[in-house]
């Protein structure tokens, strides 16, 4: 499977400041996606990170509370804007397709968010 | 719709045990099925996956069957280890339906003790 990273691998960040998650694979995939798990929860996708063309967020979640880029096959950046206390969680990026297998998601180790 | 119901944690074990975790499944279509692992500190590791009815993933020494009459893909290990204390998630992706769309149960807590 592809290596995946993520930085910062933690935060801690004060309330109302922005941050920008990079998530950089090792090979061309063909689907990118952005999830957040909140402390002891299971994980909520944020978003599908498509390259050339906006996100496309899952209900609850907006472009301008989490901008996300996709400049080409192998990179993501995630921001969480305007961070409040609530936004403390993991965010994980995960990869399909290309030469993985289209049906199975491999994830980053993840980005380990605390907002003061 | 899609979703999957996991069995609630936490679960304390002691080494050597025998451990099941359930988890049900609903999907229209024909679902393939995951079972992911979380240690401590670190991001989801797929630990097995079963794509189609009678399928028998396997990995670690952890065993699921994707049962379509049951709906169910339980995962089971003989005889846990202290190294297998982490978090497991099932999830069921139905391509064909919902593209890459992932679906996951709230994940159970496995605590092992020597």
């Amino acid at each position: 499977s592809a290596v995946i990273s993520q930085k910062p691998s933690r935060d801690i960040c004060q309330r109302g400041t922005s941050l920008t998650i990079q998530c950089q694979v090792d090979s061309q995939v063909t689907m990118m996606f952005w999830y957040r798990q909140q402390p002891g929860q299971s994980l909520t996708l944020i978003a599908t990170a498509n390259q050339g063309s906006e996100a496309t967020y899952e209900s609850g979640f907006v472009i301008d509370k989490f901008p996300i880029s996709r400049p080409n096959l192998t990179f993501s950046t995630l921001t969480v804007s305007n961070m409040s206390p609530e936004d403390s969680s993991i965010y994980l990026c995960s990869i399909s397709g290309g030469r993985l297998l289209s049906d199975t998601q491999y994830f980053g180790p993840g980005t380990r968010l605390t907002v003061l | 719709g899609n979703s999957v119901t996991q069995m609630e944690g936490p679960v304390t074990l002691s080494e050597e045990a025998f451990l099941t975790i359930n988890c049900t499944y609903t999907a229209t279509g024909y679902p393939s099925l995951f079972w992911y692992v979380q240690y401590p500190g670190e991001g989801l590791q797929l630990l097995l996956k079963a794509t189609k009815a009678d399928d028998k993933g396997s990995n670690k020494g952890f065993e699921a069957t994707y049962r379509k009459e049951t709906t169910s893909f339980h995962l089971e290990k003989g005889s846990v280890q202290v190294s297998d204390s982490a978090v497991y998630f099932c999830a069921l992706s139905d391509s064909r339906n919902t593209g890459n769309q992932f679906y996951f149960g709230t994940g159970t807590s496995l605590t092992v003790i020597p």
